[in-house]
């Protein structure tokens, strides 16, 4: 069965550090990636998405990601976070034969102090 | 604030009872997709409704059950529950139900099963 692993549980930061988050996923064929992030108290919003392309995708409040096939990996990335970043990140995945379905990793707990 | 909102925003139920979630989607979306995030976990597919009918389930047993009504608005269904279908509840909602459409999440229904 397809799943999404998320290697950190909780990350703790300064602000002005960098950011990355990992996201490996288990699926042969073609993907569709996303990042979302839950603010506190708020709902599930999309951070970033890969469908096809160039590989570098940059979502808003200057995130970006990298989709590496050969690693199965779509790793979130950010040069300097902010105390507004702290929140929860879920990578997913879509795979093209199941609809908007999504399989979502457990989540990485970002905290972040200013 | 996404459009879909979700009701009740809470609720307890006893083992053994029924219960019914709604959701109204996002105006536009004809495609409702319904999640059960148990706590320190990611989002779990339980199933897509489009244009009124099923067109794709997760690994939940038939007692999860739906509706998607003409006006693409939703009720989740879960008979006979267990102490282990308390979770949070997700509705997202989106314009077709093609894998690289966009979700838009509600802030979902926090089921406590006593």
């Amino acid at each position: 069965a397809q799943s999404v692993s998320q290697h950190n549980h909780h990350v703790i930061l300064s602000e002005a550090a960098s950011l990355e988050l990992g996201c490996n996923y288990s699926y042969g064929g073609t993907v569709n990636l996303f990042w979302y992030v839950q603010y506190p108290g708020q709902h599930l919003q999309l951070l970033l998405k890969y469908f096809s392309g160039d590989p570098l995708v940059k979502g808003i409040k200057g995130f970006e990601a990298e989709f590496i096939k050969s690693k199965f990996s779509f790793n979130l990335r950010k040069p300097s976070v902010q105390w507004s970043d702290t929140a929860e990140y879920f990578c997913a995945v879509n795979i093209n034969q199941a609809g908007t379905a999504l399989i979502f990793g457990k989540g990485t707990t970002l905290s972040v102090s200013s | 604030e996404t459009g879909v909102t979700q009701s009740p925003t809470h609720l307890i139920k006893t083992r053994g009872q029924q219960v019914t979630l709604r959701c109204s989607s996002q105006s536009g979306h004809n495609t409702v997709s319904w999640y059960q995030q148990a706590l320190g976990q990611g989002p779990q597919f339980i199933f897509q409704y489009y244009r009124e009918e099923e067109n794709g389930r997760g690994n939940f047993p038939p007692r999860f059950s739906g509706l998607q009504f003409p006006n693409y608005s939703s009720e989740l269904n879960v008979n006979a529950l267990e102490l282990d279908d308390s979770a949070l509840y997700l509705c997202a909602s989106s314009t077709t139900s093609t894998p690289t459409t966009e979700a838009f999440f509600g802030q979902g229904t926090r089921l406590t099963v006593v």
